[in-house]
């Protein structure tokens, strides 16, 4: 099946510094969506991106559909310490087709 | 944003016994619901697909006969979870489509905790 690549895996990093995670798929998508998942929750949606080329921002958070369509990157600035949890991107190669996630991005911000 | 709930939060049952849990959608009428399942430090892995007034389509490997899907309502899908078994245990997450035209997002529950003793 279709397979998104997520990285890093996982993040350690300073309170206040800014990070930044991508997924690629060799595929074309049309939806782009970024979710947050806290421990024994249900992802939460950060954003959602619909067409290539789109940047769309949500506070301290920015995420791009990629021109290509075949990537996405979600940037956290001046990070605190409860943006602590796992990202998911995940995406639509059409609509209506079934949502494909990426592995996740475990952040871990040290105050 | 839209609002998903599920219930049970967690729950703890014997093994051999059947397990339901509800997924609601409850400011929109969903006609597409999604199940699924994920382990510890893992990915969610989609289980199947519930489509309101019709039968739910399964992912492959997943068996029909042991987790029943009902879709009897716009804002109500059911998982059954039958003759469970320690292996059984995970994380299951329900998840609701809102399509706008050329738009399509899925927003989650807050999942169900089972464990299979």
């Amino acid at each position: 099946g279709q397979q998104l690549n997520q990285s890093p895996q996982s993040m350690f990093i300073q309170e206040g510094e800014d990070v930044s995670m991508n997924c690629t798929s060799s595929s074309i998508f049309n939806t782009w969506l970024w979710y947050k998942q806290d421990p024994g929750e249900g992802p939460v949606l950060l954003i959602a991106l619909y067409k290539a080329g789109e940047l769309t921002s949500n506070g301290r958070l920015t995420a791009q559909f990629g021109i290509t369509r075949k990537d996405s990157f979600l940037n956290i600035s001046a990070s605190i310490p409860s943006d602590v949890g796992i990202y998911f991107c995940a995406g639509h190669i059409t609509s209506g087709s079934r949502l494909t996630f990426g592995e996740g991005t475990q952040l871990t911000v040290n105050p | 944003g839209a609002v998903v709930s599920q219930h049970p939060s967690w729950v703890i049952c014997k093994s051999g016994t059947s397990v339901k849990i509800e997924c609601r959608s409850l400011d929109f009428q969903a006609t597409t619901m999604f199940w699924y399942r994920q382990f510890p430090k893992q990915s969610l892995m989609l289980m199947a697909t519930s489509n309101e007034g019709s039968k739910a389509t399964y992912e492959q490997g997943v068996e029909k006969d042991k987790f029943l899907i009902n879709h009897a309502s716009l804002t109500l899908s059911t998982l059954t979870v039958t003759s469970a078994h320690p292996e059984d245990s995970s994380f299951y997450i329900c998840s609701a489509r809102v399509p706008s035209g050329a738009t399509d997002t899925q927003y989650f529950g807050p999942g169900t905790r089972l464990t299979v003793l």
